[in-house]
């Protein structure tokens, strides 16, 4: 059962323009959340993360957002830049699942010069 | 600073032989250990993870297996491989209750052939 899920393969956003990820969860018991960046034949990169207490953390040109009611994760990138493509897993974890986070199929990001 | 090691980066095995990948982690005492993969086309799926020296706990059943022989060592095994246990394997590790979730290894691209 895959209790995140984001339901886009793949996005194309033109260079400078805002790129949205998008990531959706079905446990509400999850309570912190991350995004990881990944660059092919090599591992995901941490890149940001987000507590279920806040709805939004920045960090430079990167914006997670959570909206808890609709178990709906964004990751918004402006303004976007070509070395940002990559895939982009979020990932979520429970006070009761210890350290183990749950990770979503991915989103394959390509920002167009 | 912990380091993460991981090897080999590619592989090519046929059906039916063995397989040992091996991963390391430096500067660290008492990780936890995970094991990924991801399929074409699929996210990451957790495959074992193990919170101590010979504590291993399996997400899903499959011909492969885990080992923890020492603190810092986790091994993915198997004794035939199946075509579809191509992938690529990702390690990674994180220290017990951290928010920061894992730190992964380059991985190792599989090709069952």
């Amino acid at each position: 059962d895959q209790q995140v899920k984001q339901n886009s393969p793949s996005l194309s956003v033109q260079e400078g323009r805002i790129s949205i990820l998008n990531c959706d969860y079905t446990n509400s018991m999850f309570d912190y959340f991350l995004w990881y960046k990944k660059y092919p034949a090599e591992g995901p990169t941490f890149l940001i993360s987000i507590s279920s207490i806040k709805d939004k953390n920045e960090d430079g040109r990167f914006t997670v957002f959570l909206n808890k009611s609709a178990k709906h994760l964004s990751l918004h990138i402006v303004p976007s830049q070509p070395g940002d493509s990559a895939v982009y897993f979020c990932a979520a974890k429970s006070f009761n699942t210890g350290n183990q986070f749950y990770f979503g199929t991915g989103t394959s990001l390509t920002v167009i010069p | 600073s912990q380091t993460i090691h991981q090897w080999p980066a590619t592989l090519v095995q046929p059906v039916g032989s063995p397989l040992s990948l091996e991963c390391t982690v430096e500067g660290t005492s008492n990780p936890n250990l995970y094991w990924y993969r991801q399929a074409a086309g699929r996210g990451l799926q957790l495959l074992f993870y193990s919170v101590g020296i010979g504590q291993i706990s399996s997400e899903v059943p499959q011909n492969l297996s885990a080992s923890r022989p020492q603190d810092r060592q986790f091994i993915l095994s198997s004794k035939k491989l199946l075509l579809s246990d191509s992938g690529f394997y990702l390690c990674a590790w994180s220290v017990r209750r951290d928010h920061y979730g894992y730190t992964f290894g380059s991985g190792t691209r599989l090709t069952v052939v």
